[in-house]
Order: structure tokens, then C-alpha cells, then sequence
């Protein structure tokens, strides 16, 4: 299957600073990306459908202007956390359907702690 | 897409067969049932995905009940590294479909 790696694995950072976290499809074409977060202990919450040359569709109740989405080309989507807040953080998780059934390959990860 | 229900926790004994279920009962025709699992601070992986037949691949068998309102995933001879939490989500399967994870089941797999 597709693999999917992403960078950083784990972030700290300042309140108030910004933090860009990357999600590259390493074999695969990926037109369409998923981002996903996860609190402890809670399950995976869809935050935005990342889009080949187009902009990302997001979820209800998720800030676009906070949680900026590019995807400039065909193996990499970043996702831009502005203006950090304790309470951003996370464990962040990229997705990109790159099977035969279309199934998802997830990246592994990237976990976040704002101070 | 449709909403799926699963016990929150399980425990099996290393070697046996774990047999997670997961209720659908509002499937669609065209929706697919989906089985991903996540080891601990990892990313989900994909385990196996059906329309109505029974299927098994190397990680796992899923048998679909006839009506489609539910399902359950096999794992035939569960070891320790099974210890995940189980999804069930349905989809419509398209490369653009997003995939709405529920609370799964914390499959704790037992020496």
C-alpha cells in the first residue's frame, strides 16, 4: 500500500507561535488528503479534505484561517497551525486513499504540545 | 455516511480468536464496511473492507450477516501486537470519501 510519512513526529512550541507540520505521500499520487486530529483518549476527528491545486474543504467548526492547508503538489500537503494555543494541542494525523479500493494510508503522526 | 456502533473494550487471550462486532444498521447499498485499527500512538492502519460477501486477507477475515446491519471482524490467532483500538466505519468507498471514525473498540489482547 501506499506509504505516508510525516515531519515532525512530535513539536513543541510556544503559546502564540506558528507551526507547520508536513504529510508527504512517498509512492503515490496523492490528489486528495485528509487531515485528522486526536485528543488523548478520543478518536480520530476529521478536521479538512486537502485538495491537489485547489483549496481544502473543511469540516464544521473548524477554523480555516487557524488551521492553514496547502497542497501544492501531487506528494505533499502542509498543514499550518497560526497562532498556537495550549489548547491546540494534539496528535495530527494525514491520510491519502491510495489503494486499489480506495481504502486509506494513514501517516503516523505528529504530536503536538503548545506550552 | 452511516453511523456504527461497537463495544468499547475486549479482551482476548494471546493465541485465540478475537471476534470484534460492529452494528450498522442504517448501511446504504452502495456503502462499504471498512475495518481499520491504531496501535498506540500511531496512525490507523487499513485491516480488511466489504460489500456483502465474507472476506479475508492476510490480517483478518469479515463476515457481513446477510442484512448488512452488522458485521464482525476475525482475528484468527490474536497476538500480543493486535493490542489496538478496532474502527468499523462504512463508506461509499470513493477516493474522495472522507472516513468518520467512531469511539472503536480498545481490543486488549492478553497473555
Amino acid at each position: 500500500g501506499a506509504v505516508v510519512s510525516q515531519h515532525p513526529s512530535r513539536v513543541i512550541c510556544k503559546s502564540g507561535t506558528s507551526v507547520k507540520i508536513e504529510c508527504r505521500s512517498l509512492d503515490f499520487q496523492a490528489t486528495t488528503m485528509f487531515w485528522y486530529r486526536q485528543f488523548p483518549k478520543k478518536s480520530l476527528m476529521l478536521m479538512a479534505t486537502s485538495n491537489e491545486g485547489s483549496k481544502a474543504t473543511y469540516e464544521q467548526g473548524v477554523e480555516k484561517d487557524k488551521f492553514l492547508i496547502n497542497h501544492a503538489s501531487l506528494t505533499l500537503s502542509t498543514l499550518t497551525v497560526t497562532s498556537a494555543h495550549p489548547e491546540d494541542s494534539s496528535f495530527y494525523i494525514c491520510s491519502t486513499p491510495g489503494g486499489p479500493y480506495n481504502e486509506q494510508f494513514f501517516g503516523p503522526g505528529t504530536r503536538l504540545t503548545v506550552l | 455516511d452511516a453511523k456504527t456502533t461497537q463495544p468499547p473494550s475486549m479482551d482476548c487471550a494471546e493465541g485465540r480468536a478475537a471476534n470484534l462486532p460492529c452494528n450498522h444498521s442504517t448501511i446504504s447499498g452502495n456503502e462499504y464496511v471498512y475495518w481499520y485499527r491504531q496501535i498506540h500512538s500511531q496512525g490507523p492502519q487499513y485491516i480488511i473492507h466489504g460489500l456483502k460477501n465474507n472476506e479475508t486477507n492476510e490480517m483478518a477475515s469479515l463476515i457481513i450477516t446477510e442484512d448488512r446491519k452488522s458485521s464482525t471482524l476475525i482475528l484468527p490467532h490474536a497476538t500480543l501486537r493486535d493490542t489496538a483500538v478496532y474502527y468499523c466505519i462504512v463508506s461509499s468507498g470513493g477516493a474522495t470519501n472522507k472516513l468518520i471514525f467512531g469511539t472503536g473498540t480498545l481490543l486488549a489482547v492478553q497473555p
